[in-house]
């Protein structure tokens, strides 16, 4: 089974902080997705990456960054955390036929 | 602009009953439409559906494409606590020969009471 790794379950950071997080894929998959999940507003995709060092902004991009140095890593930054960044971010990754796989999400608290 | 949408919102039913849940679309470049159930944490994937008219199953679980209508429907018969979740609907579009991003719904909202 694929499996798609996100390094954190819950983080809390301040307001302008800087925000890594870290999406890890094992099957040599090309395609990899950051999404933002938030109620009442579904899934919302912020970037896409169709290769390495590739990127693609996707609705949301404002205030985030990403960085695909290697294929099986896809990283999502947000340069100044700002308070209505807190919301649950969900990597996920695609490369065959067959539907997309997700991360277990990291739930974000920006204070 | 590209858009998928699920009705109803939120449902609730009782165990045992069957349930139906929509998803319709409007989009470009379609390539295939997917549910996923979402509990508590990450989506997990129930179907991939590209041909209209053809019905994939697993369980209690069903769903059909309807191409002329952009639209499917999930079913869920003899429904237990355990299906209670939010059921998401998305359309995969094409980009350039390589998988597209996913457009979600806002997703339907399931209880399912004892």
């Amino acid at each position: 089974d694929v499996k798609v790794t996100q390094s954190s379950r819950y983080l809390v950071k301040r307001t302008g902080e800087k925000v890594f997080l870290e999406c890890v894929q094992d099957m040599d998959h090309e395609n990899m997705f950051w999404y933002r999940q938030d109620p009442g507003l579904g899934l919302r995709l912020i970037y896409f990456s169709y290769d390495v060092k590739m990127k693609e902004k996707g609705d949301i991009p404002e205030g985030y960054s990403v960085s695909r140095e290697k294929k099986e890593r896809f990283s999502l930054i947000l340069e100044s955390a700002s308070t209505n960044q807190t919301s649950m971010y969900l990597c996920a990754s695609t490369g065959g036929s067959g539907g997309y796989t997700f991360g277990s999400g990291t739930r974000l608290t920006v204070v | 602009e590209d858009k998928v949408v699920q009705s109803p919102l939120s449902l609730v039913v009782h165990e045992g009953d069957t349930v139906t849940l929509n998803c319709s679309y409007e989009v470009t470049n379609f390539r295939s439409l997917l549910w996923y159930k979402q509990e508590k944490k990450a989506p997990t994937f129930l179907f991939m559906l590209t041909s209209s008219g053809i019905e994939k199953k697993s369980g209690r679980l069903s769903s059909i494409l309807d191409k002329k209508e952009l639209s499917s429907i999930l079913n869920i018969t003899a429904t237990q606590t355990g299906d209670s979740a939010i059921y998401l609907c998305a359309n995969a579009l094409h980009y350039g020969g390589s998988q597209g991003n996913l457009i979600f719904g806002k997703g339907t909202k399931l209880s399912v009471k004892p």
